[in-house]
């Protein structure tokens, strides 16, 4: 079974400044999906990031990338020019590629990185 | 994208009794599941609902206590059964397609507290 830790309940940066939130797994496939999830105060998870295993290249999007160490089970988040907006929990996800009826997006998921921006 | 209405947001509930809360998917998909997300913690799967067929639970959760149901490809409904304190957290509803590379979408989640 696949496990997901991330290792930081809580994490604070200034707004402006850039932060990494670090997630760590593991798992036995050679082929999967990462991606981090925002959780506000209204409970709505929001994808911020996906990253496919199998492509070497770091996934960007916009203020937020990722560094995937495939080797090292390692997924960290790196949040640039941080908004009051950003702040939120911060999950990192698992998800196995599709096989037959049983995976699906099942996604496991790390403990949760709590992340405060001050102004 | 598939847009998906969880109803109720929230509810506070007496013990012992049950709550049946219900997801609306905009689309049709193949897989629907349910998490649970005890007060500050994380989410994990309760179980895997598939049109037409017995829901696949996880271990740790039984049906009798958390009856699903799944009548037809956009719609399912999780019961939370005789209840107590222990129950109270958010439940959420989330899909996918197992042709699907992209992410799970996922409700609003239902805020249930039992007193």
């Amino acid at each position: 079974a696949q496990t997901v830790t991330q290792s930081q309940p809580e994490m604070s940066v200034q707004e402006a400044e850039t932060v990494t939130l670090s997630c760590t797994y593991d798992t036995s496939e050679s082929d999967y999906y990462l991606f981090w999830y925002k959780q506000p105060p209204s409970r709505q998870m929001i994808l911020v990031i996906r990253q496919e295993a199998y492509k070497q290249q770091n996934a960007t999007e916009n203020r937020f990338s990722v560094n995937f160490q495939k080797a090292a089970k390692s997924f960290s988040l790196k949040i640039s020019d941080s908004q009051l907006g950003d702040a939120a929990m911060y999950f990192c996800a698992y998800r196995s590629p599709p096989n037959g009826e049983t995976s699906g997006s099942r996604l496991t998921f790390g403990e949760g990185t709590q992340l405060t921006v001050n102004p | 994208s598939a847009v998906i209405s969880q109803k109720p947001s929230r509810d506070i509930c007496q013990r012992g009794t049950s709550l049946t809360i219900q997801c609306q998917v905009d689309s049709q998909v193949t897989m629907m599941f349910w998490y649970r997300q005890q007060p500050g913690q994380s989410l994990t799967l309760i179980a895997t609902a598939n049109q037409g067929s017995e829901a696949t639970y996880e271990s740790g959760f039984v049906i009798d206590k958390f009856p699903i149901s799944r009548p037809n490809l956009t719609f399912s409904t999780l019961t939370v059964s005789n209840m107590s304190p222990e129950d109270s957290s958010i439940y959420l509803c989330s899909v996918g397609d197992r042709l699907s590379v992209t992410e799970a979408f996922f409700g609003q989640g239902t805020r249930l507290t039992v007193v």
